[in-house]
């Protein structure tokens, strides 16, 4: 079977930090992505990690560790316009993407 | 650039009813799929496609049926509509071949159903 598992919420303050995190366990491994999603709009994409360590884009990093089924997201300096539910997503040994439940992000004034 | 495109954004259908949920892509991408978006549970795959006459089942097939007969399209068809599909449809293509091995999804804007 396949699932990935990650926080239902997380708050924290403009200007802040904060980590997403996501574990899986998928039956074959090709990367593991990361997809923003703002209320009523459709999941876009943010970053790959094909293998282990840090890739950053901007404001916005993420990090893999294949030995153990682990990454995170890593948004810097949040804005208000963070504020989106952000899904980590698998791709398996096919062309097709497993997607976590997903952790809505609110970040307050 | 269109990108992906959905039609009907909103749908209300009565349980027994049928309908087709339309996607078209301008990328020339051979992967096509279709998710489910339910609270709580992610995007779920339904079918998906990695080319024209070829279609395979994802994870939530029942009640659904696809055909890809162009590159641009994959229509969604819902038989006999039930309350358990009410949901947020989203369409979604993705680039295959030597050097898109980490290519992402690119997803519509979605088709927000609900059987009555």
């Amino acid at each position: 079977g396949q699932s990935l598992e990650q926080p239902s919420e997380v708050t924290a303050v403009e200007g802040a930090i904060v980590q997403i995190n996501c574990t899986y366990q998928t039956s074959g491994f090709y990367g593991l992505s990361w997809y923003q999603q703002h209320d009523g709009g459709a999941p876009t994409f943010l970053s790959y990690n094909g293998l282990d360590g840090l890739e950053e884009t901007g404001r916005f990093s993420s990090f893999l560790s294949r030995s153990d089924s682990y990454g995170y997201l890593l948004l810097q300096e949040l804005q208000m316009k963070d504020s989106a539910s952000y899904f980590c997503a698998v791709r398996n040994y096919g062309q097709n993407f497993v997607f976590g439940p997903g952790t809505r992000l609110s970040v307050l004034p | 650039n269109a990108g992906v495109t959905q039609t009907p954004k909103f749908q209300v259908l009565k349980t027994g009813q049928s309908m087709t949920l339309q996607c078209a892509q301008d990328m020339n991408h051979e992967y096509m799929s279709w998710y489910r978006q339910d609270p709580g549970m992610g995007l779920r795959l339904i079918h998906y496609s990695v080319g024209a006459g070829i279609t395979d089942q994802g994870e939530v097939p029942n009640g659904y049926n696809v055909s890809r007969s162009t590159t641009e399209d994959f229509p969604l068809r819902l038989l006999s509509a039930a309350p358990s599909q009410t949901s947020v449809y989203f369409c979604a293509s993705r680039q295959l071949g030597t050097g898109a091995f980490n290519s992402p999804l690119h997803f519509g804007n979605g088709t927000r159903l609900t059987v009555t």
